[in-house]
């Protein structure tokens, strides 16, 4: 199958300030990739879909100024979790996709946020 | 979107098979059927997806009613590493692909 990558792998920061997560595509172009958030003991949640070279579409109740979400290229997406608060501690996983009637999502290894 | 329902947990013995029940009595017609688990503290590993015929692969079986209202993930011989929570999703390809998950099944593997 198809390789997603995130970095960092965990983060540690301090309340308030911003942290950004990368997430790439190895061997394939992801014309589409999904933020998604998951909670201890909690199955995944959509947090956002992003289309390379558009703006992303975040889900309800998910605050777009907040989580700033970037797809300036085929390969590469990021999150910036700004203004990070304890709340926002949680499993950050990224997917992505090549687009095509059939296809599946291919995702990364997730990052753990813990803010302090 | 769609939603599946699946149980919370399932037991297995080791090299047994196992079958992984998922409904989805309200999928459309151009919903897919993917199936993922996922490892603690690792993102989903694909597994299988399917629409209407069964499917196979080196990892698994998905065997689909007829009527497409359930499904069922087949593991021909668990092992260890096959213990892991396993989550059904319908792919909705009329709003931009997403995936929702649901609370998936936690599968153990007994030695």
């Amino acid at each position: 199958g198809a390789v997603v990558s995130q970095h960092p792998s965990r983060v540690i920061c301090k309340s308030g300030t911003s942290v950004k997560i990368e997430c790439r595509s190895l061997d394939f172009q992801a014309t589409t990739m999904f933020w998604y958030r998951q909670f201890p003991k909690q199955s995944l949640m959509l947090m956002a879909t992003s289309n390379e070279g558009s703006k992303a579409t975040y889900e309800q109740g998910v605050e777009k100024d907040k989580f700033l979400i970037n797809h300036a290229s085929l390969t590469l997406s990021t999150l910036t979790v700004t203004s990070a608060h304890p709340e926002d501690s949680s499993f950050y996983i990224c997917g992505g996709a090549s687009g095509g009637a059939i296809e599946t999502q291919y995702f990364g290894p997730g990052t753990r946020l813990l803010v302090l | 979107d769609a939603k599946t329902t699946q149980p919370n947990s399932m037991e297995s013995n080791e090299e047994e098979p196992v079958h992984l029940p998922c409904n989805h009595s309200t999928i459309s017609g151009t919903d897919y059927i993917h199936w993922y688990r996922q490892l603690p503290s690792q993102g989903p590993e694909y597994v299988i997806h399917g629409l209407t015929s069964n499917v196979n692969n080196r990892m698994a079986s998905l065997a689909i009613a007829e009527d497409r209202k359930s499904s069922t993930l087949i593991l021909h011989r668990a092992t260890l590493r096959d213990a892991a929570v396993y989550y059904c999703i319908l792919r909705a390809l009329n709003t931009g692909n997403q995936f929702y998950f649901g609370t998936g099944t936690s599968l153990t593997v007994i030695p």
